[in-house]
């Protein structure tokens, strides 16, 4: 699986938008960049995936240049509760009959909100 | 939503002792996943299970088993637990089929070996 760079903190003030890069050059055609976050002492909080196309949902939009190096997680604004570490992985699909499935978190990016 | 419940989130036991870990999940997801997560070491995979009494061993088995009598269950057992066991434990569960599908995690047992 590709690697990815994040930067190892930010801040935002509540009510902006929260705008995470993350870099992962050397992915893979059919690597999927998905975005997670924890807030301490609970799980890893699934946000948003895509492939090539930028995606939003309820709690985020993700966008992917055109040539898939890198990625922006955007929070459109930003709360006290969004304060987390907010992680960037890229992945392979898991194939039915048992690839492995390595998630690699990496470090990720804390993001604090702040009042 | 979905969700993804794990029995404990805290847990004492003693060096030998047989220790069970439960999972489930409410989506009907085809695969579910034991991680374990430690300071410095991210999440490491233990086992996951793509199918019923199917399992797969992931990077860290030794030490751990698994069992899936049901879809919606999965289960680590820890056959002897030592103290460099001491870890979060994280189960997850994703649609299979190979279209990208997210992992969802439940939140996690706090595992204390003495």
């Amino acid at each position: 699986d590709a690697k990815t760079t994040q930067p190892t903190s930010m801040d935002c003030a509540e009510g902006r938008a929260a705008n995470l890069p993350c870099n992962h050059s050397t992915i893979s055609g059919n690597e999927y960049v998905y975005w997670y976050r924890q807030i301490h002492s609970q799980g890893p909080q699934y946000i948003i995936h895509g492939l090539k196309n930028n995606e939003t949902n309820e709690m985020a939009s993700l966008i992917i240049t055109e040539d898939r190096k890198s990625s922006t997680l955007i929070l459109p604004h930003a709360t006290l509760r969004d304060t987390a570490v907010y992680y960037c992985i890229v992945r392979a699909s898991l194939r039915y009959g048992g690839a492995t499935n390595k998630l690699i978190f990496g470090t990720g990016t804390l993001l604090a909100v702040q009042p | 939503d979905v969700k993804v419940t794990q029995s404990s989130r805290y847990l004492v036991k003693r060096t030998g002792e047989k220790v069970f870990l439960e999972c489930v999940q409410d989506m009907d997801h085809e695969n579910m996943f034991w991680y374990r997560q430690d300071p410095g070491l991210g999440l490491r995979l233990i086992y996951f299970s793509y199918d019923v009494k199917m399992k797969e061993k992931g990077d860290i088995p030794e030490g751990y088993s698994v069992s899936r009598e049901k879809k919606e269950r999965f289960s680590l057992i820890l056959e002897s637990a030592s103290t460099n066991q001491t870890s979060m434990y994280l189960c997850a569960s994703s649609l299979g089929g190979g279209r990208g599908s997210p992992l969802h995690f439940g939140n996690g047992t706090r595992l204390t070996v003495t």
